[in-house]
């Protein structure tokens, strides 16, 4: 069944340490894209790609780094995470059409804690 | 910048009565408008969507929603609701087809009591 999959789903972690939070997807999308997300808070754009080896940072100033290597998979890594890192991170991806913007697909998420 | 408002953060509502969740934008170009619903637990998923035509479109579960473009508005609908609408919402707005700008409004919590 054709999906989008996030791992870990809940990280807790340590100061100073380095992570990826994994996104897959299986519908084939060209577009995907990572959002942050705070408690009672609108999600917020950080990463998104138009396809492979194509990647931009989005609205919100972030200190990750992604990369696009393959059309189903868009990790994103912190090289070394502090406090100010605990959010929620939800991946997305979109096909391509010619009229713009589609639905955008969501995954279950990751949130994450650094102590 | 764009902005969206979802005047809303949480909404009680007992089942069967009717709900109405507000959102306005602050875009005056052309526009794509979303609602997602996130249940407890579960991915985002979208809702309905409007991207031209028919400015009241109707949705998955019963809900609509219309688009007022002169009020700048995409208000969420639903005559009747159920204990299994309790979720989260969210009012999304895309400018000019842009395949990068979704911008989200900061989620309704609806609650149904049963």
């Amino acid at each position: 069944e054709a999906d989008i999959y996030q791992t870990p789903r809940y990280l807790v972690i340590g100061t100073g340490k380095k992570i990826t939070l994994e996104c897959s997807q299986t519908m084939g999308h060209d577009k995907m894209y990572w959002y942050q997300q705070d408690p009672g808070m609108e999600l917020h754009l950080i990463h998104y790609s138009y396809g492979v080896n194509s990647t931009e940072k989005g609205d919100l100033s972030s200190e990750s780094t992604v990369s696009r290597i393959r059309t189903e998979h868009f990790p994103l890594t912190l090289e070394s995470a502090r406090p100010s890192h605990t959010s929620q991170y939800l991946c997305a991806s979109t096909e391509r059409t010619g009229t713009g913007m589609n639905e955008q697909f969501f995954g279950p998420g990751t949130r994450l804690t650094v102590l | 910048a764009q902005s969206v408002s979802q005047h809303n953060h949480h909404v009680i509502l007992s089942e069967a009565a009717s709900l109405e969740l507000g959102c306005n934008y602050s875009y005056g170009g052309t526009v794509n408008l979303f609602w997602y619903v996130q249940y407890p637990g579960q991915h985002l998923q979208l809702l309905l969507k409007y991207f031209s035509g028919d400015p009241l479109v109707k949705g998955i579960k019963g809900f609509e929603a219309e688009f007022i473009k002169s009020k700048f508005s995409f208000n969420l609908r639903k005559p009747s609701v159920q204990w299994s609408d309790t979720a989260e919402y969210f009012c999304a707005v895309n400018r000019d087809g842009s395949a990068r700008q979704l911008t989200f409004g900061s989620g309704t919590q609806l609650t149904v009591l049963p």
